[in-house]
C-alpha cells in the first residue's frame, strides 16, 4: 500500500517554462515533506522541504505548495534549466522514533529541452 | 570536506556468496540508514540506527544484516537468503531521526551473478 504517490513516472518541459512535479499521500499523520533530485547512478540531494504548517516554501527557483486537505503536494521550478533534467522524489515523514523514516514516492522523471 | 563516502561504487558478486557494502560518514550524524532502489521504484529502507550499537528493520530487512560499531560506519551485508540482491543501494545519514533531511552517499551497484 503506497502512501506517497507521484502518479506521473516522466514530464517533458521545455527550457524556460515552468515545470510542475505532483505527490499525492494518505496518511494524515505526515507533518513534514521533502523533494529530493536524483541523476542517474548517484545519490538522492536534498531540494527543499514543507512543515504540514506552512502552505508553501519557496527557494530560488524552487517552490513547494502543500494543500493537506486534498493531501496534495506539488514542486514549482520556474524557469525551467537542461541541468533540472533528473529524478524527482517525494517523500513524507510522521513525527520521531520509527516513525520519522522517510516514505518515499517511485519518482517522476524531468527532462528539460533546450 | 563533510559528506558520506560508499564503496565500491560497482560490486559484482556470484549467487550464494555473502557481501559487506560500506557506508561512512564524517558529518558527526547520529542516525544511519540503508535504502535499497530497483528500475522504476522508489527508495525502499532496509535498515536504520539512531545510535551507535542500535540499529532496527526497515521495510524489507529480509536477507540483510548491518552492525553499528562506530559513529561514522554503518556496513550493510546482503547475505545468500536475499533472493533479489541486485540493486542499487543507498546509505543515508541524519543528525538524528527527528531531523528531518537525509544527506545521502553516491550508491553502490550491486549485481549477482
Amino acid at each position: 500500500d503506497q502512501q506517497v504517490k507521484q502518479n506521473s513516472p516522466s514530464l517533458s518541459v521545455q527550457e524556460g517554462r515552468i515545470s510542475i512535479l505532483n505527490c499525492d499521500y494518505t496518511n494524515s499523520m505526515f507533518d513534514y515533506f521533502l523533494w529530493y533530485k536524483k541523476y542517474p547512478a548517484e545519490g538522492p540531494t536534498f531540494l527543499i522541504s514543507i512543515s504540514s504548517i506552512k502552505d508553501k516554501n519557496e527557494d530560488g527557483r524552487f517552490t513547494v505548495f502543500l494543500n493537506k486537505s486534498a493531501k496534495h503536494l506539488s514542486l514549482h521550478i520556474v524557469p525551467s534549466q537542461p541541468g533540472d533534467s533528473a529524478v524527482y522524489f517525494c517523500a513524507a515523514k510522521r513525527g520521531g522514533g520509527s516513525q520519522g523514516n522517510l516514505i518515499f514516492g517511485k519518482g517522476t522523471k524531468l527532462s528539460v529541452k533546450p | 570536506d563533510g559528506g558520506i563516502t560508499q564503496s565500491p561504487k560497482y560490486l559484482f558478486r556470484k549467487e550464494g556468496q555473502n557481501v559487506t557494502l560500506s557506508c561512512e560518514q564524517n558529518l558527526n550524524h547520529d542516525a544511519m540508514y540503508w535504502y535499497r532502489q530497483d528500475p522504476g521504484q522508489g527508495l525502499r529502507l532496509i535498515y536504520y540506527s539512531q545510535i551507535v550499537n542500535d540499529f532496527q528493520k526497515g521495510d524489507i530487512a529480509e536477507g540483510y544484516s548491518v552492525s553499528r560499531e562506530k559513529k561514522e560506519s554503518f556496513p550493510l551485508t546482503v547475505t545468500s537468503a536475499q533472493k533479489n540482491p541486485t540493486a542499487f543501494y543507498l546509505c543515508a545519514s541524519s543528525r538524528g531521526q527527528v531531523h528531518n533531511e537525509q544527506f545521502f552517499g553516491p550508491g553502490t551497484r550491486l549485481t549477482v551473478l
